[in-house]
């Protein structure tokens, strides 16, 4: 079975930390994505990578930055936290290869920033 | 701007009756259509994939793909209380991205 881990699934924070939102999968997968989901807003994407170093903008990067130093790690950095980032972050990954773009995600972590 | 639309419910259903949950989509060039399920504070998982036109059946869960139409359908037949969530569909796009719904809330009604 696939498995996507994330570092916390609740986190508090104040304004203007910075926080790291980490996440590990096990299964060699090339691609991973960062998320964040609000009530009626859906899925947003903020970030993805399809390989070590790479990384892409999603729709919404701004206040975000990523790293990915390593194939099974992927970091959701907030620069200077605000109040409307508080939202849940989901972290997921996919092979790469075609017809096979099924997204796995981890567990979430729920951020409150105060 | 590529879309995924669903009906966002809630859709009452009784316990034991088929549900029918669908989804339009916009771009043509879409490859693979998956159907989520989100249980309220937890993350998605998946339920199903389809990548051909037709119907697709696993278990309780039959999804339907009409290309021409742009259209992707999941029923859930002898719906249990436990199917209750929101099921999110997505669609294929650029760069191994998928297009998210917004969700489709289902109660099952004992």
């Amino acid at each position: 079975d696939v498995k996507v881990t994330q570092s916390s699934r609740y986190l508090v924070k104040r304004t203007g930390e910075k926080v790291f939102l980490e996440c590990v999968q096990d299964m060699d997968h090339e691609n991973m994505f960062w998320y964040r989901q609000d009530p009626g807003l859906g899925l947003r994407l903020i970030y993805f990578s399809y390989d070590v170093k790479m990384k892409e903008k999603g729709d919404i990067p701004e206040g975000y930055s990523v790293s990915r130093e390593k194939k099974e790690r992927f970091s959701l950095i907030l620069e200077s936290a605000s109040t409307n980032q508080t939202s849940m972050y989901l972290c997921a990954s996919s092979f790469r290869g075609a017809s096979t773009d099924t997204q796995y995600f981890g567990p979430g972590t729920r951020l409150t920033v105060l | 701007q590529k879309e995924v639309e669903q009906n966002s419910g809630p859709l009452s259903v009784p316990e034991g009756a088929i549900a029918s949950l669908n989804c339009t989509y916009s771009d043509r060039g879409s490859q693979s259509f998956f159907w989520y399920r989100q249980y309220s504070g937890k993350s998605p998982e998946l339920i199903m994939s389809i990548y051909s036109n037709g119907d697709k059946e696993d278990g309780r869960f039959t999804a339907q793909l009409n290309k021409a139409s742009q259209y992707v359908s999941l029923l859930i037949r002898d719906s249990q209380p436990s199917d209750s969530a929101t099921y999110l569909c997505a669609v294929s796009s650029i760069n191994y991205q998928l297009i998210w719904g917004a969700g489709t809330k289902l109660i099952i009604k004992p």
